[in-house]
């Protein structure tokens, strides 16, 4: 069975830092990795979606890489803003599996103070 | 582009009461599943659908059923609630299983008294 496993738990940084979420999962054989933002009492808001071929995405301030070999993901955030924090979720899809199914970690909760 | 809407938001239950979550996508979705994310467990899936007429049991489907009679909507019927059901429950919907991208409604947090 896929684990998911997201280091830090938490962490709470002064805004300006750049930050690195980590994300390891024990099976290599994936579909893809999506990174998602959640806010208290709100949904899932996707960020990345990296797909097993790729090595990294990135969007505005985020970028995500994936070691497939390894088994890690990580979600770097440059200058972080008070408006970064969340919970950031990583989840993988991966083969064999049921299809379609997503195994998530438990996040990582993020605060970014001014 | 409303993406996967849920409905309600909010709602209390009493034990033994029936109820069923409304989910709805908009963008042609053949992927949809729900999941429940309860406090150090995660979220994990209770039922999922890879297209109308076929669904499929996850992780943790008991007390549950689902149907999915059209493309869009994919809703999750609670038969008998129980305190246990207490949990936030979120709709997710993506173009292809394997290989889309998820999007996921803003969640429906339940209470069973």
């Amino acid at each position: 069975k896929q684990e998911v496993t997201q280091i830090p738990a938490a962490l709470s940084v002064p805004e300006g830092e750049n930050l690195v979420l980590n994300c390891s999962f024990t099976d290599s054989a994936i579909y893809n990795l999506q990174w998602f933002r959640q806010d208290p009492g709100k949904g899932l808001t996707s960020l990345l979606l990296i797909q097993s071929s790729q090595r990294e995405q990135t969007s505005g301030r985020l970028n995500a890489s994936l070691d497939k070999s390894s088994g890690r993901s990580t979600l770097y955030i440059a200058a972080s803003q008070p408006g970064d924090s969340a919970t950031y979720l990583c989840a993988v899809a991966p083969r064999g599996s049921t299809l379609g199914r997503l195994y998530f970690g438990r996040g990582t909760q993020l605060t970014v103070w001014p | 582009n409303a993406g996967v809407t849920q409905t309600p938001k909010f709602q209390v239950l009493k034990t033994g009461q029936s109820m069923t979550l409304q989910c709805a996508q908009d963008m042609n979705h053949e992927y949809m599943s729900w999941y429940r994310q309860d406090p150090g467990m995660g979220l994990r899936l209770i039922h999922y659908s890879v297209g109308a007429g076929i669904t499929d049991q996850g992780e943790v489907p008991n007390g549950y059923n689902v149907s999915r009679s059209t493309t869009e909507d994919f809703p999750l019927r609670l038969l008998s609630a129980a305190p246990s059901q207490t949990s936030v429950y979120f709709c997710a919907s993506s173009y292809s299983g394997r290989a889309g991208e998820a999007f996921f409604g803003q969640g429906t947090r339940l209470t069973v008294v």
